[in-house]
């Protein structure tokens, strides 16, 4: 089964402060997304990625949110000047197959970010 | 836009009784996933429906996707305390590409009472 490796598990930062969570799937994948989920809440979506652009992102993705994937391993989310209601797990998720039908989302662990 | 919603949000079932949790979008999807998400953890894709009025089981768990393709439920027949979690159904509008966006509802949290 794939992996999906995320990093760091929980991080805890102070307001305002930029933020970087990585993600790395073990196996080559083209369709990324991240998702986050406040705590107790639904799992939000953000942002989708393909073909090392940008295909879709949510309203709750805006100018402070950014992601790439430099090296062609590592997928990331910057977060510019985190807020306190950026508080919440992060998701990075994978698309296992693709084509005439839509395939699972494989998620990662999660990063927990906590913004004091 | 496209919105999905579960109920009930949160069920206390005795260990050995029915769990039945439905979903319902605003907008025809192209299909409808479900997820379990263990406290703690991260979501765990369960199954994947496509098809008008298709019914897929998994041992205790039995899947139904409506005939309009905008409700969905998951029923497990004779819970077990290994079945705690949140259950999501998950699904894409009727999709420009295979990787378009998965909306998610809003969970149904199960307790199972030994």
């Amino acid at each position: 089964e794939p992996e999906v490796t995320q990093t760091p598990s929980h991080q805890v930062t102070q307001m305002g402060q930029e933020v970087i969570l990585r993600c790395v799937p073990i196996s080559n994948h083209l369709y990324f997304y991240w998702y986050r989920q406040i705590l107790g809440q639904k799992v939000e979506f953000l942002v989708s990625f393909y073909n090392n652009e940008i295909s879709e992102k949510s309203e709750i993705f805006d100018d402070q949110f950014s992601v790439e994937r430099p090296d062609g391993s590592n997928f990331t989310l910057k977060i510019r000047s985190t807020k306190l209601e950026d508080s919440a797990m992060y998701f990075c998720a994978v698309l296992l197959t693709a084509g005439e039908y839509t395939g699972e989302l494989f998620f990662g662990e999660g990063s927990r970010l906590t913004v004091l | 836009g496209q919105q999905v919603m579960q109920i009930p949000q949160y069920q206390h079932v005795q260990e050995g009784e029915d769990f039945t949790t439905y979903c319902n979008s605003s907008t025809t999807l192209s299909n409808i996933q479900w997820y379990k998400q263990r406290p703690g953890g991260h979501p765990v894709f369960l199954i994947q429906l496509v098809k008008s009025g298709e019914v897929k089981k998994q041992k205790r768990l039995t899947f139904q996707f409506g005939e309009a393709k905008k409700n969905s439920s998951l029923h497990i027949t004779a819970t077990q305390t290994t079945d705690v979690g949140t259950y999501f159904c998950a699904g894409q509008g009727m999709m420009k590409t295979s990787y378009d966006k998965v909306i998610f509802g809003p969970g149904t949290s199960l307790s199972v009472i030994p």
